[in-house]
């Protein structure tokens, strides 16, 4: 069955620098790939998504890339701020073996002044 | 258009009540999915539904958790006879369609606060 990692659980970096969060996946060849970002007692946001042929996707300070033979994704905040503190996940769309989506456990970032 | 709508936001039952958590998807939506939190964890799956059909169940406890979207009204998360346990934040989710290779994004709802005393 397919699985998803995100391989940090936290990230402490400093304001101003580039936070990077991996996800990873395995038995599966996703069509496109889904970052959301969640702040605590609120449910998850819909943040970017990324196709199979593109190798990386931009909005505002956010940059996403999608290695499909590494089966890999990056997830990058440049210039991060205190703002940016959050959980973040990455989702798998379903698949013919699976309709559901399914998220990654998600890697709390905090940005420290 | 207002997003996903969970009903009630905080809810507290004793052990062996029953928990009705209702899920209003967005306008236009006819898939949405539950998803339970537990503290510092991720989203669990658990069902996936389309108007008047369970889809995809395979997260949800075989006893006491069952699961609705009818033709008309939100769709409903019943819990029977809770335990402690069953405390969590449930998540419902809607989307317009979904597929291998559509790309739509999931709008979630704010959650339900379940608390088992």
């Amino acid at each position: 069955s397919q699985k998803i990692e995100q391989n940090s659980e936290a990230l402490n970096i400093q304001e101003g620098k580039t936070a990077t969060l991996t996800c990873n996946y395995t038995n599966y060849s996703p069509a496109y790939l889904q970052w959301y970002r969640q702040d605590p007692g609120r449910g998850p946001v819909f943040l970017l998504l990324i196709r199979e042929n593109e190798k990386e996707k931009r909005k505002e300070r956010l940059k996403v890339t999608f290695d499909t033979t590494l089966k890999q994704s990056l997830f990058h905040i440049t210039a991060s701020q205190p703002a940016d503190s959050a959980t973040y996940l990455c989702a798998l769309p379903p698949s013919s073996s699976a309709s559901k989506i399914i998220f990654g456990s998600g890697t709390r970032l905090s940005i420290r002044p | 258009n207002a997003g996903v709508m969970q009903n009630p936001r905080h809810l507290v039952r004793r052990r062996g009540q029953e928990a009705r958590l209702r899920c209003s998807p967005m306008k236009g939506h006819s898939h949405v999915y539950w998803y339970r939190q537990l503290p510092e964890e991720g989203l669990k799956f658990m069902v996936y539904l389309q108007k008047e059909n369970i889809i995809d169940e395979s997260g949800m406890p075989k006893e006491r958790f069952s699961a609705e979207f009818p033709k008309e009204g939100p769709s409903i998360l019943r819990i029977q006879q809770v335990v402690r346990g069953d405390s969590a934040a449930y998540f419902c989710a809607s989307s317009p369609r979904t597929g291998e290779r559509t790309g739509t994004e999931a709008f979630f709802g704010q959650g339900t606060r379940l608390t088992v005393v």
